[in-house]
């Protein structure tokens, strides 16, 4: 499978502990967003890296959230002390952008993290 | 005022209806208009896109945009129940940093 791959999809944690998600873009792709869908609601946009580079960040990526692509290949969004409301899921996508252009965002299936 | 405004739904029709779903946005700068489809559990895929004004389509689907009036649609003809999941519109500057409406949630009936 040559898609967008989120690990894990699911994910169930108590109130205060971290937790880490793992996105592998597609194959060439520069670019990798993050997203976070709440039920019933579009995803949000979060983060998102061309290579290493984290270019912007949304207000909703509080200082509890922190997202890394430290070789421009595969990329990890870590929550420290997650609370309730952080209950969402978390998606990934990859497109690939050259001088101009930028082609359509593949996401991949999502992460579902439930803190309990 | 959200960006995107979009209703939830759910739209019930049965298969071989006309389905129409519509979005208003509030940023007279976005060009670029997509439709994503979402089936339970997966991410969004896109469905199709246009490029400023006017109408597109592709197979069963058709998007217009009316930028004078911040409106966009997506019509699917001859539904099917395979349709059946949620269309999310995505107006924007392009593909970066999308903006997505709360989603429409479709039920196609055999």
């Amino acid at each position: 499978d040559t898609g967008v791959s989120q690990n894990p999809r699911h994910k169930i944690t108590k109130r205060g502990q971290n937790v880490t998600f793992r996105c592998d873009p597609i194959s060439e792709h520069n670019r990798l967003y993050w997203y976070r869908q709440t039920l019933g609601q579009g995803p949000e946009f979060l983060t998102y890296f061309q290579n290493e580079a984290q270019l912007e960040k949304s207000r909703l990526l509080s200082d509890r959230f922190s997202a890394e692509r430290p070789k421009g290949s595969f990329s990890t969004l870590e929550i420290q002390r997650t609370e309730q409301g952080d209950s969402a899921m978390y998606l990934c996508a990859s497109s690939l952008a050259r001088l101009g252009s930028n082609t359509e965002a593949f996401f991949g299936q999502g992460t579902r993290l439930t803190v309990v | 005022q959200k960006e995107v405004e979009q209703d939830p739904g759910p739209l019930s029709v049965p298969e071989g209806a006309i389905v129409s779903l519509n979005c208003t946005y509030s940023n007279s700068a976005f060009q670029y208009f997509m439709w994503y489809r979402q089936y339970s559990r997966k991410g969004p895929e896109l469905l199709m896109y246009t490029y400023s004004s006017g109408n597109k389509e592709d197979g069963r689907f058709t998007a217009q945009v009316d930028k004078s009036s911040k409106y966009i649609s997506l019509f699917i003809r001859d539904s099917q129940p395979s349709d059946s999941a949620t269309y999310l519109c995505a107006p924007g500057g392009g593909f970066q940093k999308l903006v997505f409406g709360t989603g429409t949630r479709l039920l196609v009936s055999p």
